[in-house]
C-alpha cells in the first residue's frame, strides 16, 4: 500500500528560528514529491522535486529529495510567523494515473 | 483569469439526504482531481478526470459517491445518503497536463458538514 510520512506532527518555533520538516514515502511508480502550504482550506503550491539531490529554493524555504533514502526535507530559514501553516508532502504517481498520495501533513507554529 | 472556484463553500446536510459538489476548473485545463479532507487527516484522493478518457475512481470510498465530467469542463461530485463520517473538506484541483505531469491547482474547497 502507498504511503507518505511526514515528521513531526507538529511543530511550535519562535520567530527567527530554523525548521526542517520530513516527509518519507513508500509509493509504485514515483514520479515526483511535491510540497504544499495549507492555512485554510486550499493548499498553495511550494515545490516539485523530480531528481534526487537537486535543491530547490524559493526565499527562506527550500527543499531537496533523496530518492536512495526515499524522503524529502523542507528547510525554513529565519521563521516569521506568516509562516504558520500546514505544510502537507505529496508524491506524484507516474503511470495512468495522476493523483497525489498526501501525508497527513506538519503543523508549524511560529511565536513572535 | 480566475482560478479553481468551488460551489457551495459550505454546506450543512442532514444524514441519509444527497449532496452535489461543484467544481469550476481553471479553462483549458484538461486534468481535474477530487479530494477529501477529514479532520487531522492528510488530503484523500477521491478521482481523477483527463480529457474524455473513462475517469479514475479507485480513490472513492463507496458506490454512495459518484462524480461526472460534463463537457470535459464543469465537474459534479454527488454523494448520496449522506452519512456523518462523510464530513469533511471537499478539495477539486486542476492541471494543465494529465497524468501527474503538471502542477494541481486547488479550488477553496466545500466544507460538508453531516449533521
Amino acid at each position: 500500500e502507498d504511503k507518505v510520512v511526514q515528521s513531526p506532527l507538529s511543530l511550535v518555533v519562535h520567530e527567527g528560528d530554523t525548521v526542517t520538516l520530513n516527509c518519507s514515502y513508500e509509493v509504485t511508480n514515483f514520479r515526483s514529491l511535491l510540497w504544499y502550504k495549507q492555512e485554510k482550506k486550499a493548499p498553495t503550491f511550494l515545490f516539485m522535486l523530480t531528481s534526487s539531490g537537486i535543491e530547490k529554493k524559493s526565499g527562506r524555504l527550500s527543499s531537496i529529495l533523496d530518492k536512495k533514502e526515499l524522503s524529502s526535507i523542507l528547510n525554513i530559514t529565519a521563521t516569521q510567523t506568516g509562516d504558520s501553516a500546514i505544510y502537507l508532502c505529496a508524491v506524484l504517481k507516474g503511470g495512468s494515473q495522476g493523483n497525489l498520495i498526501f501525508g497527513k501533513g506538519t503543523k508549524l507554529s511560529v511565536k513572535p | 483569469g480566475a482560478g479553481v472556484s468551488q460551489s457551495p463553500s459550505n454546506k450543512v446536510t442532514e444524514k441519509g439526504k444527497d449532496v452535489e459538489l461543484r467544481c469550476d476548473p481553471i479553462s483549458g485545463h484538461t486534468a481535474l482531481y477530487w479530494y477529501r479532507q477529514s479532520l487531522g487527516q492528510g488530503l484523500e484522493f477521491l478521482i481523477y478526470f483527463q480529457g474524455n478518457s473513462a475517469p479514475d475512481k479507485s480513490g472513492l470510498p463507496s458506490d454512495r459517491f459518484s462524480a461526472e465530467r460534463t463537457g470535459g469542463s464543469v465537474s459534479t461530485l454527488t454523494i448520496q445518503r449522506t452519512q456523518q463520517e462523510d464530513s469533511a473538506v471537499y478539495l477539486c484541483a486542476s492541471s494543465s497536463l494529465g497524468q501527474g505531469l503538471g502542477e494541481q491547482f486547488f479550488g477553496p474547497g466545500t466544507r460538508l458538514t453531516v449533521l
